[in-house]
């Protein structure tokens, strides 16, 4: 699986969007982007996945470069329960992957009042 | 419809026990996957379970080892408890091959 780097910290206002970026400048084609966060003393929690088109849902928004060596997760209107550790995982789908998740160190995302 | 529950939420046991962690997947899911995540790092991944056989294991030594049941719930067992098996214990399960994985809370392991 491609290695990963995320900023270890970030800050957002409430209500403003926060831009969650990531380098995964290793990248092979078959190999999708997901985002996971960890609100603290809790277990992690999908977000959003993409192999090369941006994606939305309830959530997020997942904006994967047309070179797909960086994506960014972007959080519309940020609130403080989304105060977490937010990951980034590059992963193959299928075949003998077995979805194994493979974490880094992510990033510390405080949202402020 | 209840998540992924485990038990029991903590632990302490001394170096040189052993530890039996559990596990019961989201409804509707077959596989189980186990992740160790020390402090201030990233869940680790320790093995998978499918169809009660280990898939899939990471790099992890023999002293770390499961079993699935025909309930699809899992255990995670560790023998020789050594001071840095210390670590919240994360179970993951799925429906095989889907994409999002639903995490437990952890049983959270102190070795002293």
């Amino acid at each position: 699986d491609a290695k990963t780097t995320q900023p270890p910290s970030m800050d957002c206002a409430e209500g403003r969007a926060a831009n969650l970026p990531c380098n995964h400048s290793t990248i092979s084609g078959n190999e999708y982007v997901y985002w996971y966060r960890q609100i603290h003393s809790q277990g992690p929690q999908y977000i959003i996945h993409g192999l090369k088109n941006n994606e939305t849902n309830e959530m997020a928004s997942l904006i994967i470069t047309e070179d797909r060596k960086s994506s960014t997760l972007i959080l519309p209107h940020a609130t403080l329960r989304d105060t977490a550790v937010y990951y980034c995982i590059v992963r193959v789908d299928g075949g003998t992957s077995y979805g194994k998740l493979t974490f880094g160190q992510g990033t510390i995302l405080t949202v402020h009042p | 419809d209840a998540g992924v529950t485990q038990s029991p939420t903590h632990l302490i046991k001394t170096r040189g026990q052993q530890v039996t962690l559990r596990c019961s997947p989201k409804s509707g899911h077959d596989t189980v996957s186990w992740y160790q995540q020390a402090l201030g790092q990233g869940p680790q991944f320790i093995f998978q379970y499918y169809e009660e056989e280990e898939r899939q294991r990471g790099n992890f030594p023999d002293r770390f080892s499961g079993h699935q049941f025909p309930n699809y719930s899992s255990e995670l067992n560790v023998n020789a408890l050594l001071l840095g098996d210390s670590a919240l214990y994360l179970c993951a399960s799925r429906r095989d091959r889907a994409y999002e994985q639903y995490f437990g809370p952890g049983t959270r392991l102190t070795v002293t």
